[in-house]
């Protein structure tokens, strides 16, 4: 079956660190990826996302992902993480050849906690 | 204003009531879903739409059920509601082509004592 594996769980770091997390998803064909960033009490928000070209993709709030198709991983990145990225990063895999948005598949979710 | 409203946005419900989840969107998208988060556990898809005559179960539909009054509003109902449906519901949208990404609402705490 498929699945989109985030080891992380809970991420501390102070600010002005480098941040790295990890993605893993297990399913053969082509995929279209996502991070999903999720604030204290809002709900889910588009950071990035992957469909085809270059694996290096840039975000907002100055993320990036880089989609290693070997490795089967899409890690998420940042150079200087600032207080206010304290929130809830989810993974997603959709498998390419669904015709629609049914097949996205979240993992489980890392919390980054950055500490003033 | 916001894009997926989703009321309410709290709740507290006894078990076996009846409870209805209500979700509206101005995005005029075709693709509507209903999932719920629990921690540790991301998020799972309950049912989907891709228009108002097609309607999908998803990874965990057991025990919901889901009406599309409209292309702007799909509503989840737990017929008979148990602890074990307390979760944060989340409504969402996507274009039928395009970025397939989902524009989420703002979710609904339940909570089933």
């Amino acid at each position: 079956a498929q699945s989109v594996s985030q080891h992380n769980h809970h991420v501390i770091l102070s600010e002005a660190a480098s941040l790295e997390l990890g993605c893993n998803y297990s399913y053969g064909g082509t995929v279209n990826l996502f991070w999903y960033v999720q604030y204290p009490g809002q709900h889910l928000q588009l950071l990035l996302k992957y469909f085809s070209g270059d694996p290096l993709v840039k975000g907002i709030k100055g993320f990036e992902a880089e989609f290693i198709k070997s490795k089967f991983s899409f890690n998420l990145r940042k150079p200087s993480v600032q207080w206010s990225d304290t929130a809830e990063y989810f993974c997603a895999v959709n498998p390419s050849g669904y015709s629609s948005a049914s097949k996205i598949i979240f993992g489980s979710g890392t919390r980054l906690s950055i500490r003033p | 204003d916001a894009d997926v409203t989703q009321t309410p946005r709290n709740r507290i419900t006894k078990t076996g009531k009846r409870i209805m989840l209500e979700c509206s969107q101005t995005k005029g998208h075709d693709r509507m879903y209903w999932y719920r988060q629990d921690p540790g556990l991301g998020l799972r898809l309950i049912y989907y739409s891709f228009d108002v005559k097609d309607i999908n179960k998803g990874e965990i539909s057991d025990g919901y059920s889901v009406s599309r009054q409209a292309q702007a509003k799909f509503s989840l109902s737990l017929e008979s509601a148990i602890p074990n449906q307390t979760a944060l519901y989340f409504c969402a949208t996507s274009a039928v082509s395009g970025t397939v990404s989902n524009n989420f609402g703002p979710g609904t705490r339940l909570t089933v004592t």
